[in-house]
Protein backbone atom coordinates (compact mmCIF):
# COMPACT_ATOMS: atom_id res chain seq x y z
CA UNK A 1 0.00 0.00 0.00
CA UNK A 2 1.13 3.99 -0.24
CA UNK A 3 0.55 4.23 3.45
CA UNK A 4 2.12 2.33 6.65
CA UNK A 5 -0.95 0.11 8.02
CA UNK A 6 -1.11 -0.40 12.08
CA UNK A 7 -3.38 -2.57 13.77
CA UNK A 8 -5.01 -2.69 16.11
CA UNK A 9 -5.71 0.44 16.54
CA UNK A 10 -6.64 0.36 20.71
CA UNK A 11 -5.22 -2.97 22.28
CA UNK A 12 -6.14 -3.37 26.51
CA UNK A 13 -4.75 -6.22 28.04
CA UNK A 14 -4.18 -6.90 31.97
CA UNK A 15 -1.10 -7.45 33.85
CA UNK A 16 1.05 -10.38 32.50
CA UNK A 17 -1.36 -10.74 29.48
CA UNK A 18 0.53 -11.09 25.87
CA UNK A 19 0.07 -8.32 23.27
CA UNK A 20 0.37 -8.67 19.64
CA UNK A 21 0.73 -5.63 17.09
CA UNK A 22 1.22 -5.55 13.22
CA UNK A 23 2.37 -3.16 10.95
CA UNK A 24 2.20 -3.72 7.12
CA UNK A 25 5.09 -1.05 5.51
CA UNK A 26 4.49 0.58 2.43
CA UNK A 27 5.36 -1.11 -0.69
CA UNK A 28 8.34 -1.19 -1.65
CA UNK A 29 10.41 -0.27 1.56
CA UNK A 30 12.99 -2.15 2.69
CA UNK A 31 13.39 -0.99 6.05
CA UNK A 32 10.71 -1.59 8.92
CA UNK A 33 11.52 0.48 12.08
CA UNK A 34 9.26 0.23 15.72
CA UNK A 35 9.06 3.21 18.27
CA UNK A 36 7.45 3.06 21.54
CA UNK A 37 5.75 6.88 22.24
CA UNK A 38 5.18 7.17 25.77
CA UNK A 39 4.30 10.33 28.18
CA UNK A 40 5.70 13.95 27.12
CA UNK A 41 6.41 12.89 23.65
CA UNK A 42 9.36 10.69 24.85
CA UNK A 43 9.72 8.21 21.18
CA UNK A 44 12.18 5.52 22.38
CA UNK A 45 13.86 3.66 19.44
CA UNK A 46 13.06 -0.72 19.54
CA UNK A 47 14.22 -2.40 16.60
CA UNK A 48 14.60 -2.57 12.88
CA UNK A 49 14.42 -4.85 10.01
CA UNK A 50 15.76 -5.07 6.85
CA UNK A 51 13.30 -7.12 4.86
CA UNK A 52 13.49 -10.11 7.24
CA UNK A 53 16.15 -9.81 8.61
CA UNK A 54 16.84 -8.00 12.09
CA UNK A 55 18.90 -4.59 11.11
CA UNK A 56 19.39 -3.35 14.92
CA UNK A 57 17.82 -4.10 17.93
CA UNK A 58 19.89 -2.15 20.16
CA UNK A 59 16.38 -0.37 21.86
CA UNK A 60 14.82 -3.52 22.22
CA UNK A 61 14.63 -4.74 25.72
CA UNK A 62 15.59 -8.16 26.47
CA UNK A 63 12.81 -9.75 27.97
CA UNK A 64 9.26 -10.31 26.74
CA UNK A 65 9.90 -8.37 23.82
CA UNK A 66 10.10 -10.13 20.44
CA UNK A 67 9.58 -8.69 16.77
CA UNK A 68 9.70 -10.31 13.25
CA UNK A 69 9.38 -9.55 9.90
CA UNK A 70 8.47 -12.47 7.67
CA UNK A 71 8.08 -12.93 4.25
CA UNK A 72 4.54 -12.22 2.58
CA UNK A 73 3.06 -11.36 6.37
CA UNK A 74 2.96 -8.32 8.15
CA UNK A 75 5.65 -7.76 10.87
CA UNK A 76 4.81 -8.08 14.36
CA UNK A 77 6.07 -6.87 17.66
CA UNK A 78 5.06 -9.42 20.72
CA UNK A 79 4.94 -8.13 24.21
CA UNK A 80 4.97 -11.61 26.88
CA UNK A 81 3.61 -10.85 29.93
CA UNK A 82 2.69 -6.64 29.86
CA UNK A 83 3.94 -4.63 32.64
CA UNK A 84 2.30 -1.09 33.50
CA UNK A 85 5.20 0.74 31.84
CA UNK A 86 4.31 -1.08 28.49
CA UNK A 87 1.60 1.27 28.58
CA UNK A 88 2.45 3.32 24.97
CA UNK A 89 1.70 3.92 21.36
CA UNK A 90 3.61 1.69 19.33
CA UNK A 91 4.44 3.22 15.84
CA UNK A 92 5.84 1.34 13.11
CA UNK A 93 7.67 3.20 10.24
CA UNK A 94 9.16 2.08 6.96
CA UNK A 95 11.77 3.60 4.91
CA UNK A 96 13.23 2.67 1.16
CA UNK A 97 16.81 2.40 2.33
CA UNK A 98 19.55 1.71 -0.13
CA UNK A 99 19.12 3.68 -3.10
CA UNK A 100 16.97 6.48 -0.92
CA UNK A 101 19.39 9.54 -0.73
CA UNK A 102 17.72 10.72 2.46
CA UNK A 103 16.69 7.44 4.94
CA UNK A 104 13.26 9.56 5.09
CA UNK A 105 10.80 7.28 7.33
CA UNK A 106 7.24 7.41 7.14
CA UNK A 107 4.63 6.62 10.15
CA UNK A 108 1.75 4.50 10.75
CA UNK A 109 -0.69 5.91 12.53
CA UNK A 110 0.11 3.71 15.84
CA UNK A 111 -1.18 0.87 18.41
CA UNK A 112 -2.01 2.44 21.79
CA UNK A 113 -1.47 -0.34 24.09
CA UNK A 114 -3.10 0.28 27.50
CA UNK A 115 -2.08 -2.12 30.30
CA UNK A 116 -4.87 -2.51 33.12
CA UNK B 1 21.70 15.88 28.22
CA UNK B 2 19.05 14.24 25.69
CA UNK B 3 21.02 13.73 22.55
CA UNK B 4 18.18 16.05 20.50
CA UNK B 5 17.42 19.06 22.70
CA UNK B 6 13.82 21.50 21.95
CA UNK B 7 12.76 24.38 23.94
CA UNK B 8 8.87 22.44 24.93
CA UNK B 9 7.17 25.57 24.12
CA UNK B 10 4.18 26.43 24.02
CA UNK B 11 4.63 29.15 21.77
CA UNK B 12 1.45 30.78 21.13
CA UNK B 13 1.25 33.09 18.09
CA UNK B 14 -1.46 35.03 16.45
CA UNK B 15 -2.47 33.96 13.22
CA UNK B 16 -0.16 35.41 10.40
CA UNK B 17 2.99 35.71 12.95
CA UNK B 18 6.39 34.34 11.79
CA UNK B 19 7.64 31.94 13.99
CA UNK B 20 11.52 30.22 14.86
CA UNK B 21 12.08 27.01 16.55
CA UNK B 22 15.82 25.95 17.54
CA UNK B 23 16.85 22.53 18.06
CA UNK B 24 20.62 21.08 19.07
CA UNK B 25 21.86 17.78 18.86
CA UNK B 26 25.32 16.37 20.44
CA UNK B 27 25.74 13.02 18.45
CA UNK B 28 28.41 14.01 15.75
CA UNK B 29 28.17 11.59 13.42
CA UNK B 30 24.26 12.45 12.95
CA UNK B 31 24.01 12.30 9.02
CA UNK B 32 20.46 13.21 8.76
CA UNK B 33 17.83 15.89 9.83
CA UNK B 34 14.13 16.26 9.64
CA UNK B 35 11.75 18.47 10.91
CA UNK B 36 7.92 16.05 11.62
CA UNK B 37 4.89 17.74 13.16
CA UNK B 38 2.47 15.56 15.44
CA UNK B 39 -1.23 16.43 16.18
CA UNK B 40 -2.98 15.26 19.37
CA UNK B 41 -0.69 11.73 19.42
CA UNK B 42 -1.36 11.34 16.17
CA UNK B 43 1.28 9.57 14.08
CA UNK B 44 4.32 11.87 13.47
CA UNK B 45 4.37 13.45 9.88
CA UNK B 46 7.51 14.55 7.59
CA UNK B 47 7.32 18.17 7.60
CA UNK B 48 10.60 18.35 5.56
CA UNK B 49 14.20 16.88 5.56
CA UNK B 50 17.07 19.46 6.42
CA UNK B 51 19.40 19.57 3.80
CA UNK B 52 23.18 21.56 4.60
CA UNK B 53 22.14 24.20 2.33
CA UNK B 54 19.04 24.46 3.74
CA UNK B 55 15.85 24.45 2.21
CA UNK B 56 12.67 26.06 2.08
CA UNK B 57 9.02 24.57 1.03
CA UNK B 58 6.30 27.11 0.63
CA UNK B 59 5.91 28.93 4.43
CA UNK B 60 8.66 26.50 6.10
CA UNK B 61 12.10 27.59 5.85
CA UNK B 62 14.91 24.72 7.77
CA UNK B 63 18.02 25.48 8.61
CA UNK B 64 21.32 22.98 9.36
CA UNK B 65 24.38 24.32 11.13
CA UNK B 66 26.87 20.81 11.44
CA UNK B 67 29.80 22.82 12.95
CA UNK B 68 27.14 23.97 15.64
CA UNK B 69 24.93 21.06 15.65
CA UNK B 70 21.88 23.34 15.88
CA UNK B 71 18.89 22.73 13.40
CA UNK B 72 16.05 25.57 12.74
CA UNK B 73 12.41 25.57 11.70
CA UNK B 74 10.94 29.45 10.46
CA UNK B 75 7.07 29.41 9.88
CA UNK B 76 5.98 32.18 7.83
CA UNK B 77 2.45 33.10 7.59
CA UNK B 78 0.84 31.11 10.49
CA UNK B 79 -2.26 29.37 9.97
CA UNK B 80 -4.50 28.04 12.79
CA UNK B 81 -3.75 24.51 10.84
CA UNK B 82 -0.59 24.86 11.76
CA UNK B 83 -0.75 24.32 15.46
CA UNK B 84 0.67 20.84 16.50
CA UNK B 85 3.71 19.60 18.36
CA UNK B 86 7.27 20.20 15.98
CA UNK B 87 9.42 17.14 16.23
CA UNK B 88 13.38 17.81 15.69
CA UNK B 89 14.78 14.38 14.93
CA UNK B 90 18.02 13.32 13.68
CA UNK B 91 19.47 9.81 12.56
CA UNK B 92 23.25 8.78 12.05
CA UNK B 93 23.07 7.21 8.62
CA UNK B 94 20.97 5.36 5.60
CA UNK B 95 18.78 3.46 7.28
CA UNK B 96 19.35 4.42 11.09
CA UNK B 97 17.17 4.58 14.12
CA UNK B 98 15.73 8.31 14.71
CA UNK B 99 16.52 10.16 17.49
CA UNK B 100 13.46 12.47 18.39
CA UNK B 101 13.70 15.59 20.45
CA UNK B 102 10.69 15.74 22.92
CA UNK B 103 8.64 18.53 20.54
CA UNK B 104 8.02 22.35 20.37
CA UNK B 105 3.82 22.72 20.76
CA UNK B 106 2.70 25.72 18.52
CA UNK B 107 -0.51 26.98 19.00
CA UNK B 108 -1.65 29.45 16.40
CA UNK B 109 -4.81 31.62 17.77
CA UNK B 110 -7.31 33.92 15.93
Amino acid sequence: GEEVAQTPKHLVRGEGQKAKLYCAPIKGHSYVFWYQQVLKNEFKFLISFQNENVFDETGMPKERFSAKCLPNSPCSLEIQATKLEDSAVYFCASSQGAGSSYNEQFFGPGTRLTVL
Amino acid sequence: RKEVEQDPGPFNVPEGATVAFNCTYSNSASQSFFWYRQDCRKEPKLLMSVYSSGNEDGRFTAQLNRASQYISLLIRDSKLSDSATYLCVVGTGTASKLTFGTGTRLQVTL
